[in-house]
């Protein structure tokens, strides 16, 4: 079945220094969105993407998908203490029954 | 509008006994999906109800069930509870059948089974 894996797992930076977390799929993706959880809460839709080679900006933050719609990125600049929690990419694959499969997820951790 | 609600927010069980978990959607959205969150398996799909049909469902196995009303509410039940089901259980709701649109997440109910 379709696999989605998301690297790192954890992630602990200091605050104003940027943040990337990475995404790939073992199929192609027909979309990918992204969600964050704060801890105690529940996900949250951030973003999606759909064509190969998308480029999207949340102010400081900024996903792409990859050319070949397998892979997928998200990289916060200058992160600041709100931006704490597990952020998940999800994906659609390419003609399959259009269930969303989650990555593990990236808990990041700023420290003031 | 109103968020998803999930009811209730905890649950405590023992192992053998069966539970049941409610969801309404956002008012307007017809399709609820079920996802069990655990720290080791992440966000797994149960399964996905759109007008009272199961549409998709995900690899767990028979004691996990759902049901949709004609009002897009919906519920899940486990039967013959083990400790393994220890989990968050998150209901979303989203307009259309399938994922292809944003997926808005309740609370969840978070289930404890002794």
């Amino acid at each position: 079945g379709q696999q989605v894996m998301q690297i790192p797992q954890y992630q602990h930076v200091q605050e104003g220094e940027d943040f990337t977390t990475y995404c790939n799929s073992s199929t192609t993706l027909s979309n990918i969105q992204w969600y964050k959880q704060r801890p105690g809460g529940h996900p949250v839709f951030l973003i999606q993407l759909v064509k190969s080679g998308e480029v999207k900006k949340q102010k400081r933050l900024t996903f792409q998908f990859g050319e070949a719609k397998k892979n997928s990125s998200l990289h916060i600049t200058a992160t600041q203490t709100t931006d704490v929690g597990t952020y998940f990419c999800a994906g659609i694959s390419s003609g399959s029954a259009r269930q969303l499969t989650f990555g593990s997820g990236t808990q990041l951790t700023v420290l003031p | 509008k109103a968020g998803v609600t999930q009811t209730p927010r905890y649950l405590i069980k023992t192992r053998g006994q069966q539970v049941t978990l409610s969801c309404s959607p956002i008012s307007g959205h017809r399709s609820v999906s079920w996802y069990q969150q655990t720290p080791g398996q992440g966000l797994q799909f149960l399964f996905e109800y759109f007008s009272e049909t199961q549409r998709n469902k995900g690899n767990f196995p028979g004691r996990f069930s759902g049901r949709q009303f004609s009002n897009s509410r919906s519920e899940m039940n486990v039967s013959t509870l083990e400790l393994g089901d220890s989990a968050l259980y998150l209901c979303a709701s989203s307009p259309g059948q399938g994922h292809n649109s944003p997926l808005h997440f309740g609370n969840g109910t978070r289930l404890t089974v002794t």
